[in-house]
């Protein structure tokens, strides 16, 4: 079975731009993840899709944005970029169990922000 | 705010040792834990998941669970270097949000 991909896998953006990044989880997964992985901040969440609707936030500025399509696929958008937002941006996709979900990662985005 | 706690490190250990990783949590809830390991540059994989309290082993690793006192932990036997990593702990609470925590440097010594 194919994992979570993630694409691209490098962008560089100016400050005040906008990108949209993409993950297709892996099949069957209906819960796709994002978080933000700094060297001095670690992982941090950003929000999570499940059904096509918002199930958890995180605490990031409206900047940060997300939405998922009816393939579960999902998309994440930063508008105004700042320096700050540069990170690597991973994606985890959830497979539901009784006992709750497991997150297996993508690849990641490393996006840097000039 | 529910908070993941493990020692940053970095932890030192020679080929062929057990390095042992400590993580405690701050939600008694918590439903689900995990273990993932990352590389220098790459995504965090999934090692091992523990769900009740004891022992669970699979190969080399062996994740250790203490509801009570809050903590977990990952013991890896015969050390290699290629374990070389940094350890993240990850909980999952009753509502499926997933807290991590910063993550513990290994470094096993050839």
């Amino acid at each position: 079975k194919a994992g979570v991909t993630q694409t691209p896998r490098y962008l560089i953006k100016t400050r005040g731009q906008q990108v949209t990044l993409s993950c297709s989880p892996i099949s069957g997964h209906r819960s796709v993840s994002w978080y933000q992985q700094t060297p001095g901040q670690g992982l941090q969440f950003l929000f999570e899709y499940f059904s096509e609707t918002q199930r958890n936030k995180g605490n990031f500025p409206g900047r940060f944005s997300g939405r998922q399509f009816s393939n579960s696929r999902s998309e994440m958008n930063v508008s105004t970029l700042e320096l700050g937002d540069s990170a690597l941006y991973l994606c985890a996709s959830s497979l539901v169990s009784s006992l709750g979900d497991t997150q297996y990662f993508g690849p990641g985005t490393r996006l840097t922000v000039l | 705010q529910k908070e993941v706690e493990q020692n940053s490190g970095p932890l030192s250990v020679p080929e062929g040792a057990i390095a042992s990783l400590n993580c405690t949590y701050s939600d008694r809830v918590s439903q689900s834990f995990f273990w993932y390991r990352q590389y220098s540059g790459k995504s965090p994989e999934l090692i091992m998941s523990i769900y009740s309290n004891g022992d669970k082993e699979d190969g080399r690793f062996t994740a250790q669970l203490n509801k009570a006192s809050q903590y977990v932990s990952l013991l890896i036997r015969d050390s290699q270097p290629s374990d070389s990593a940094t350890y993240l702990c990850a909980v999952n609470d009753n509502f499926n949000k997933f807290y991590f925590g910063s993550g513990t440097k290994l470094n096993v010594k050839p």
